[in-house]
């Protein structure tokens, strides 16, 4: 079956500006997870998601960072007035439930001139 | 907090030979699972095996196989005849087996050890 599918895959903003990364999670998948990936800090969790609730928010990096999930499906991760310190690799992975293995995307790569 | 400590930022090896990266974590739960990921360039992160902390029997997967070290806290990855499709970056994870808890399910990862193999 398919797998986790991000978009886009990469993506070029300047800073001060909002982006919307997507992610589609395999089907039936109820646990979704958001990562970041950047060189100064290796591989953090942001959030996970079970079903369309978030009972992790702990490791958004600010306020400026926001997620949501609809209909136990597809997540969204916004990032609002985007910063150079934003641009990383963003990472969503799923899993059945939380107590299975994670299955990861291709991640969207974020540049913030 | 936990954390997992990966002390070797890049490791090579020569094709058909056998390499072991290395991993630590700090932890005081009792329960839990340990992870190696590889990503290659491509960047999609790849599950290679899975160990659960109450298992006394390393994992193994192939060409794979860990050396898990509770007391100790350890969990390296062999990787034996080497391929050049080997070649990425590997991580360790931490995972809790605690169920309930709001953080169920996140993935704790090292810093990563770039593998390079010679051919």
């Amino acid at each position: 079956g398919a797998g986790v599918s991000q978009s886009p895959s990469n993506k070029v903003t300047e800073k001060g500006k909002d982006v919307e990364l997507r992610c589609d999670p395999i089907s039936g998948h109820t646990a979704l997870y958001w990562y970041r990936q950047s060189l100064g800090q290796g591989l953090e969790f942001l959030i996970y998601f079970q079903g369309n609730s978030a009972p992790d928010k702990s490791g958004l990096p600010s306020d400026r960072f926001s997620a949501e999930r609809t209909g136990g499906s597809v997540s969204t991760l916004t990032i609002q007035r985007t910063q150079q310190e934003d641009s990383a690799v963003y990472l969503c992975a799923s899993s059945r439930t939380a107590i299975y293995e994670q299955y990861f995307g291709p991640g969207t790569r974020l540049t913030v001139t | 907090a936990q954390t997992v400590t990966q002390s070797q930022p890049e490791m090579s090896v020569q094709e058909a030979e056998t390499v072991t990266l290395s991993c630590t974590y700090d932890t005081s739960e009792s329960d839990y699972y340990l992870f190696w990921y590889k990503q290659p360039p491509s960047r999609q992160m790849i599950l290679v095996i899975r160990q659960e902390a109450y298992k006394q029997q390393n994992a193994t997967e192939n060409r794979f196989s860990v050396n898990f070290q509770k007391a100790a806290k350890s969990f390296s990855l062999k990787i034996s005849d080497s391929q050049l499709g080997d070649a990425a970056m590997y991580f360790c994870a931490y995972r809790s087996a605690g169920a309930g808890g709001t953080s169920y399910g996140k993935l704790t990862f090292g810093q990563g050890t770039i593998l390079t193999v010679h051919p």
